[in-house]
């Protein structure tokens, strides 16, 4: 079975430009999830995705950041305009539900962005 | 506020001896418990989880962790480490009524010397 996997696995771009980074969870994973790692600080959660729809987004910093699940299969993050405290390294992640064994969230590598 | 805090940014050992890289946690509610270890340029991988019943937690690669609800601890732990157990060490929680929030601590570099 395929794990999380996430593109980029870099990307380095200027300030004031749009990246976008995609995530395709386990397959007949309902919930998504974003979570960014800044400079060798504690991963901090973004937001949660059940199916297409935004569960929690109270992590999401600023309206620079904009997630999408459409269809409920794949998640894309873009950032714009990027600015310089954006870089880190950006994982998702993927459970099958929320509670019991079905909890246990899978990552994927990450995609590490910097912002010059 | 809930935190993790893994007070430890970095952990040395030698081969066979036994580790351990520590954790402690800060929630309103009852807490759920994870180890994760990254390994260079991979995701992170899920170690164990404490959800209820036994405090004493055993997950893979014999890793294993004990949940101290007094000390609000959830260290990690293994008898005799190995060089391939070098790697980064994330601790996190969930509280119950969070649904699947994530809260993780900066992590711990384990280093395992020959």
């Amino acid at each position: 079975e395929a794990g999380v996997t996430q593109f980029p696995s870099h990307s380095v771009i200027e300030k004031g430009q749009t990246v976008t980074l995609r995530c395709d969870p386990i397959s007949g994973h309902d919930n998504l999830y974003w979570y960014r790692r800044v400079m060798g600080k504690e991963i901090k959660f973004l937001l949660h995705f059940v199916k297409e729809s935004k569960q929690d987004e109270s992590g999401m910093p600023n309206n620079r950041f904009l997630a999408e699940r459409t269809g409920g299969t794949y998640s894309t993050l873009k950032v714009q305009p990027a600015e310089l405290e954006d870089s880190g390294v950006y994982f998702c992640a993927s459970s099958y539900g929320t509670s019991g064994r079905q909890e246990t969230q899978y990552f994927g590598p990450g995609t590490r962005l910097l912002v010059l | 506020a809930q935190s993790v805090a893994q007070p430890e940014d970095q952990v040395n050992v030698a081969e066979g001896n036994p580790l351990t890289v520590k954790c402690t946690y800060s929630v309103s509610g009852n807490p759920y418990l994870f180890w994760y270890v990254q390994y260079p340029n991979r995701g992170l991988q899920f170690l164990l989880k404490y959800i209820t019943g036994d405090n004493l937690v055993k997950g893979s690669y014999g890793f294993e962790a004990e949940f101290n609800k007094s000390q609000t601890s959830f260290h990690l732990k293994k008898p005799s480490a190995l060089v391939s157990d070098s790697a980064l060490y994330f601790c996190a929680v969930r509280v119950s009524y969070n649904f699947n929030k994530f809260y993780f601590g900066s992590g711990t570099k384990l280093n395992v010397k020959p």
